[in-house]
């Protein structure tokens, strides 16, 4: 049980156009998610939380409108990159917190990741 | 705050060697502690866990054990293989449900035939 499904495993896409990655809790729902960004050799930097029905509460540093996070049902958040450049280049990964299990003792749940390539 | 130390990588191992993958750990009470595991180019997995002091989590022959006295949760296995080529990160787990994980560094193992 437990599984994140995380949507595309990659994507390359054209500087200035916008991005959308998905991410899907199939077997429970998910209270919180979590995004992560990890550059190559380096650990994951987290990026936001979100919590389903509310806004997304962004880690310092992280540009809340370019990095657009949903999170609309118990099941699905969704990260859209906008306007991407090379730079926003990198590999994007997903977490979720069961909402019936208490996190402290569960761990969370991750995504495969997305690698996004901008040209 | 909260804070993880892991030991630097990349660590190069011949098969069937002996790994060690230091970890301790700075925290306000008693978290839970977890090891998780990145094969290149997916996610991370969760390898194992401890959710109290001297318990010792266990999974595909890697085991940690929760030293509350040194702050610490060492990763161990006694034999790798090929396979157990992977980045390696131990995480203290977060204070309530839906708070978020504190990752270490992460500690990439090469093992070679």
């Amino acid at each position: 049980g437990a599984v994140v499904s995380q949507h595309p495993s990659w994507v390359i896409c054209k500087s200035g156009t916008s991005v959308k990655i998905e991410c899907r809790s199939l077997d429970f729902q998910a209270t919180t998610m979590f995004w992560y960004r990890q550059f190559p050799k380096q650990s994951l930097m987290l990026m936001a939380t979100s919590n389903e029905g509310s806004k997304a509460t962004y880690e310092q540093g992280v540009e809340k409108d370019k990095f657009l996070i949903n999170h609309a049902s118990l099941t699905l958040s969704t990260l859209t990159v906008t306007s991407a450049h090379p730079e926003d280049s990198s590999f994007y990964i997903c977490s979720a917190s069961p909402q019936a299990i208490l996190g402290a003792n569960y761990g969370y749940t991750f995504g495969s990741g997305t690698r996004l390539t901008v040209v | 705050g909260d804070s993880v130390t892991q030991m630097e990588g990349p660590v190069t191992l011949s098969e069937e060697a002996f790994l060690t993958i230091n970890c301790t750990y700075t925290a306000t009470g008693y978290p839970s502690l977890f090891w998780y595991v990145q094969y290149p180019g997916e996610g991370l997995q969760l390898l194992l866990k401890a959710t109290k002091a001297d318990d010792k989590g266990s999974n595909k022959g890697f085991e940690a054990t929760y030293r509350k006295e040194t702050t610490s949760f060492h990763l161990e296995k006694g034999s790798v293989q090929v396979s157990d080529s992977a980045v390696y990160f131990c995480a203290l787990g977060p204070k309530a449900a839906g708070n978020k994980l504190t990752f270490g560094g992460g500690t990439r193992v090469l093992v070679k035939p």
